[in-house]
Parts: C-alpha cells; sequence; structure tokens
C-alpha cells in the first residue's frame, strides 16, 4: 500500500530559523513527488515537485530514494510561510496526501 | 480567470436534506477528482475521473454520486446528509497522471 507520513502534525520555529517539514513515503516503483501549501482559508496551491528540481519561495525538497524521503527545508523562515504543508505521491491519476504538518512561524 | 471553480463555497444544511456542489475547470484537463478534507486536516480522494469516465472510487458511502456531464465539469451530489458529512470538499484537476494538480477554493459544508 502506498503511505505518506508526514510526522509533525504542529511544528513552530521563530522567524528567521531553518525549518524542515518531514515527509516519508513507502511505494513500490518510480513515484513522483509533491508539496502543496494551503494558507488560511485559501486552496490548496502547489509548492514544489520532486521532478522539477526547484526552488518556491526560498522551498527546497530532495527525493531521498534511500531513506524514501521528501523532507521540505528553507534556510530562513518568513512569517508568511505559516500554512498547512502536505507532502503528496502520485500514483497513476491517484494521489495520496500526508496529513499535513501545520507550520507556525512566530515574529 | 478562475482555473477551478466550485460552487457554493459555504453551505449549511439540515441532516437529511440532498445537496449538490458544482466544479468546473476551463484549463483543458483530462482528469477531475473530489477530495474531502476532513476536521483534523487531512485530505482524502473521493472520485476520480478521465473524459467523463470514472476511474477512482474510494470507500465512499453511495450516498455520494459524482456527475460529469461533460470532462470540464464534475459534480458532487449527496443524498441524506449526516453530521459526519461536514467538511471542506475539494475538486481538482490535472492533464494526465504526473501532470499538476490544479484545486478549487473548496466548498465548507456543515451539516446540522
Amino acid at each position: 500500500a502506498q503511505r505518506v507520513t508526514q510526522p509533525e502534525k504542529l511544528l513552530s520555529v521563530f522567524k528567521g530559523a531553518p525549518v524542515e517539514l518531514k515527509c516519508n513515503y513507502s511505494y513500490s516503483g518510480s513515484p513522483e513527488l509533491f508539496w502543496y501549501v494551503q494558507y488560511s482559508r485559501q486552496r490548496l496551491q502547489l509548492l514544489l515537485r520532486h521532478i522539477s528540481r526547484e526552488s518556491i519561495k526560498g522551498f527546497t525538497a530532495d527525493l531521498n530514494k534511500g531513506e524514501t524521503s521528501f523532507h521540505l527545508k528553507k534556510p530562513f523562515a518568513q512569517e508568511e510561510d505559516s500554512a498547512m504543508y502536505y507532502c503528496a505521491i502520485d500514483n497513476f491519476n491517484k494521489f495520496y496526501f500526508g496529513s499535513g504538518t501545520k507550520l507556525n512561524v512566530k515574529p | 480567470d478562475t482555473a477551478v471553480s466550485q460552487t457554493p463555497k459555504y453551505l449549511v444544511t439540515q441532516m437529511g436534506n440532498d445537496k449538490s456542489i458544482k466544479c468546473e475547470q476551463n484549463l483543458g484537463h483530462d482528469t477531475m477528482y473530489w477530495y474531502k478534507q476532513d476536521s483534523k486536516k487531512f485530505l482524502k480522494i473521493m472520485f476520480s475521473y478521465n473524459n467523463k469516465e470514472l476511474i477512482i472510487n474510494e470507500t465512499v458511502p453511495n450516498r455520494f454520486s459524482p456527475k460529469s456531464p461533460d470532462k470540464a465539469h464534475l459534480n458532487l451530489h449527496i443524498n441524506s446528509l449526516e453530521l459526519g458529512d461536514s467538511a471542506v470538499y475539494f475538486c481538482a484537476s490535472s492533464r494526465d497522471r504526473g501532470n499538476t494538480i490544479y484545486f478549487g477554493e473548496g466548498s465548507w459544508l456543515t451539516v446540522v
């Protein structure tokens, strides 16, 4: 079975501190992994996907097949980064989402 | 231009009622989805349609019936609403497998 695990429900950091949101997956095959973000009362939107190897809003995520992880990182958190973050894995038009991590960046 | 739009955004209704949530996408995508986000913010897929054909039907009560009149629309009809149906329902679409999913703004359903 495909699973996406985000072990932290809530992560609180101070502004300017580094942040890492953890995501582990179990999948048999060649996964495609994504991070989605949902700001307060807004729609879910794509933050980044592993095949793009891009940095969006200062966030990066590296797919580590050995550790089956896709952790989301940012060196210096900003208050506007406060949101719900979902890790997701794609399996033939069927996305599995993790349970989400709420990031709270304190001033 | 809104890519994926769903209506209504807020819906408060009584137990036992039947209600529909409509979804439309103007992206020319072939695949559309309905997701349920519960009170714990967990997102779970309910249905997926590809070119008007149902391809994913998760374990969802038969009170939930999706209808896709054309590939740009995927409506969700719910019969005999129950308290546990209270949640945010997200419509989404994607071009194909492995492509980015685009979400609607969500429909906040409250059953009282």
